[in-house]
């Protein structure tokens, strides 16, 4: 089975923090993604990564970074932390074959107050 | 532009009372749909892939099947344990990477 971890289940950080969101995949797939999830919005892509290093803008970018130095990891990074970034944030991977499934992590729900 | 709607947005079933999810797509060119079930503060569980209209995948209570326009999550004689968010995604050949997410049918099934 596909394993996808993410570093924490639950996050409460202060405005203006700079945040670590750290996810792992087992599976060696080429791509991972990072996405939110908000009630009435469904899921909205951040950034994802089709290779390591290399990283494209989801559609909701502004207020965030990624990494991914290695190929089974991906962070994403909130440079500022503002009350808006309040929410449910998944990480997916997928292989780059046509058509491939997104596997889910478990998300992390971060609060910042 | 691609789009995905899921219908209708929560659902209640005796146990027992089979129906049907309904996920209508619009996009240029289809690379795969993708049924998921979400469970409260967890992530989506991938459920079936979809490539081609008249295709049709089965798990346990669950049949999942498409056609050029939707595809349709049936669940027969569903029980308690199937409750959950049942979440539509389609990949267009528009975008190689951009998976287009419905916002999901609530469903509860009662005792």
């Amino acid at each position: 089975d596909v394993k996808v971890t993410q570093s924490s289940r639950y996050l409460v950080k202060r405005t203006g923090e700079k945040v670590f969101l750290e996810c792992v995949q087992d599976m060696d797939h080429e791509n991972m993604f990072w996405y939110r999830q908000d009630p009435g919005l469904g899921l909205r892509l951040i950034y994802f990564s089709y290779d390591v290093k290399m990283k494209e803008k989801g559609d909701i970018p502004e207020g965030y970074s990624v990494s991914r130095e290695k190929k089974e990891r991906f962070s994403l990074i909130l440079e500022s932390a503002s009350t808006n970034q309040t929410s449910m944030y998944l990480c997916a991977s997928s292989f780059s074959g046509p058509g491939s499934p997104l596997h889910f992590g478990n998300g992390t729900r971060l609060t910042v107050t | 532009e691609d789009q995905v709607t899921q219908s209708p947005e929560a659902l209640r079933l005796q146990e027992g009372e089979s129906s049907s999810l309904n996920c209508s797509y619009t996009v240029s060119g289809l690379r795969g749909l993708f049924w998921y079930r979400q469970d409260p503060g967890k992530g989506p569980e991938f459920l079936f892939t979809l490539y081609s209209a008249g295709e049709e995948k089965e798990k346990e209570r669950l049949k999942a099947t498409l056609t050029k326009k939707e595809s349709f999550l049936h669940i027969t004689a569903p029980k308690p344990e199937d409750s959950a968010t049942y979440l539509c995604a389609v990949l267009s050949t528009s975008g190689t990477y951009k998976y287009i997410f419905g916002t999901g049918t609530r469903l509860k099934v009662l005792a």
